[in-house]
């Protein structure tokens, strides 16, 4: 099993659509968790840092559940430009700090 | 404005020649560290340095070599021996290394092997 793991997508929702992507991981020993959007051949640039049990920036919620393990990103009011891959990324004492990556869950907004 | 530059943007190699990465921050971080992301798949580590003169392997380090002589520098050398290098290849930075802060990233180098 994948310490980090998303679905690949893509998912295609229409603009103005709310959506919703899930990760799961691996070890309940993670201590903090983060989104990451990347644009198609760009770097990755952070969305959102998840530290309790969720947080909220404008259109976009994360939220945290320990018990099962998993992190959600829900994207409100969707807008063409937040086409992109979403990047779930766990931190944890048990690696150094380094930052484990999924694969990302690839989201298609269309007008 | 304080970033992270990497150069080039774009490298081409003949198979058996070594090439060198650039890395360079002016965030005034600590960490450093070298990723490699292949389509379709998640980030993966290859080097990092948590200080000056030292550095760590990651998870696929073989055929791959750096070096931490100042902290605003972490180059990364793909020799020879890596045997399928073609990949986007991405350099990071975090300030405290033993922290939970986020990594901020350079635009990436994409090198191709003819």
């Amino acid at each position: 099993r994948k310490e980090v793991e998303q679905d690949p997508g893509p998912f295609n929702v229409p603009e103005g659509a709310t959506v919703a992507f899930n990760c799961t991981y691996s070890n309940s020993a993670s201590q903090s968790f983060f989104w990451y959007r990347q644009d198609c051949r760009k770097e990755p640039k952070l969305l959102m840092s998840v530290y309790s049990s969720g947080n909220e920036d404008g259109r976009f919620t994360a939220q945290l559940n320990r018990a099962s393990q998993y992190i959600s990103l829900l994207i409100r009011d969707s807008k063409l430009s937040d086409s992109a891959t979403y990047l779930c990324v766990v931190n944890a004492t048990y690696s150094n700090y380094q930052l484990i990556w999924g694969a990302g869950t690839k989201l298609i907004i269309k007008p | 404005d304080g970033g992270i530059t990497q150069s080039p943007k774009y490298l081409f190699r003949k198979e058996g020649q070594n090439v060198t990465l650039s890395c360079e921050q002016n965030l005034n971080h600590d960490a450093m560290y070298w990723y490699r992301q292949d389509p379709g798949q998640g980030l993966r580590l290859i080097y990092y340095s948590q200080i000056v003169n030292d550095f760590q392997k990651g998870d696929i380090a073989e055929g791959y070599s750096v070096s931490r002589e100042k902290k605003e520098s972490f180059p990364l050398t793909v020799t020879s021996a890596q045997k399928n290098p073609t990949a986007f290849y991405l350099c990071a930075s975090k300030s405290g290394w033993g922290s939970y802060n986020e990594q901020f990233f350079g635009p990436g180098t994409r090198l191709t092997v003819l």
